[in-house]
């Protein structure tokens, strides 16, 4: 079983770029969530979706955007990438918001 | 707003010695509670997981974790420590309702020779 997918592995890019974060999960499950983890630090909730077609904000919602088309995928998108967006973005998935959820390999990205 | 402490961002053990990682939460309502563990480059894994009934929780790799209402704790245990413990561990806590799952922020395990 492969999981949550997340690509690319490793990504740098230059202050105003944009570009996506690719998450797909094949374990059928309706809740998808994106995080993003500082150095030394846990990890902060972004978006979460609980189905196709519908989205939420988490705790630090500024400067990125999500859409859930389908079960599986769920990209985060970075339109203006600043300095502050450098950090490892993790996806999560889970059946359902009580049960424990499934994490990606991870997604380390630098702004520079 | 739920809060998660774990005290002690590095905690250093010998191998074979007691590992006591330690996770308090503010919460009016028992919640879902979990410890997660995370090995270099790689995403959280599931140590173990409170939701209801018995307070000690075992979990996988020799690990558990006590419930402890009264003191808000869920602190994680290991009888024996073993160098493929070294890694980072995340104490989680889960509301009874809604979906956003509250992380500390984390403790970094290093177990010596």
């Amino acid at each position: 079983n492969a999981g949550v997918t997340q690509t690319p592995k490793f990504r740098i890019l230059k202050i105003g770029q944009s570009m996506t974060l690719q998450c797909t999960q094949d374990m059928n499950h309706n809740y998808m969530y994106w995080y993003r983890q500082d150095p030394g630090m846990g990890l902060k909730l972004i978006y979460y979706s609980v189905g196709a077609g519908i989205t939420d904000k988490g705790e630090v919602p500024n400067g990125y955007n999500v859409s859930r088309s389908t079960t599986e995928d769920f990209p985060l998108r970075l339109e203006l990438a600043a300095p502050s967006q450098t950090s490892v973005y993790f996806c999560a998935s889970n059946s359902d918001g009580f049960q424990p959820q499934h994490f990606g390999d991870g997604t380390r990205l630098s702004i520079l | 707003a739920q809060s998660v402490t774990q005290l002690g961002s590095h905690v250093s053990v010998s191998e074979g010695a007691l590992v006591l990682l330690r996770c308090n939460y503010s919460s009016s309502v028992p919640p879902y509670l979990f410890w997660y563990v995370q090995y270099p480059n790689q995403g959280l894994q599931l140590l173990l997981k409170y939701t209801t009934g018995a307070t000690l929780v075992k979990g996988i790799n020799g690990f558990e974790a006590e419930f402890k209402k009264s003191e808000t704790s869920f602190h994680l245990t290991k009888p024996s420590a073993h160098m493929s413990d070294a890694a980072g561990y995340f104490c989680a806590v889960l509301p009874d309702a809604g979906n956003m799952l509250t992380f500390g922020g984390g403790t970094r395990l290093m177990v010596k020779p």
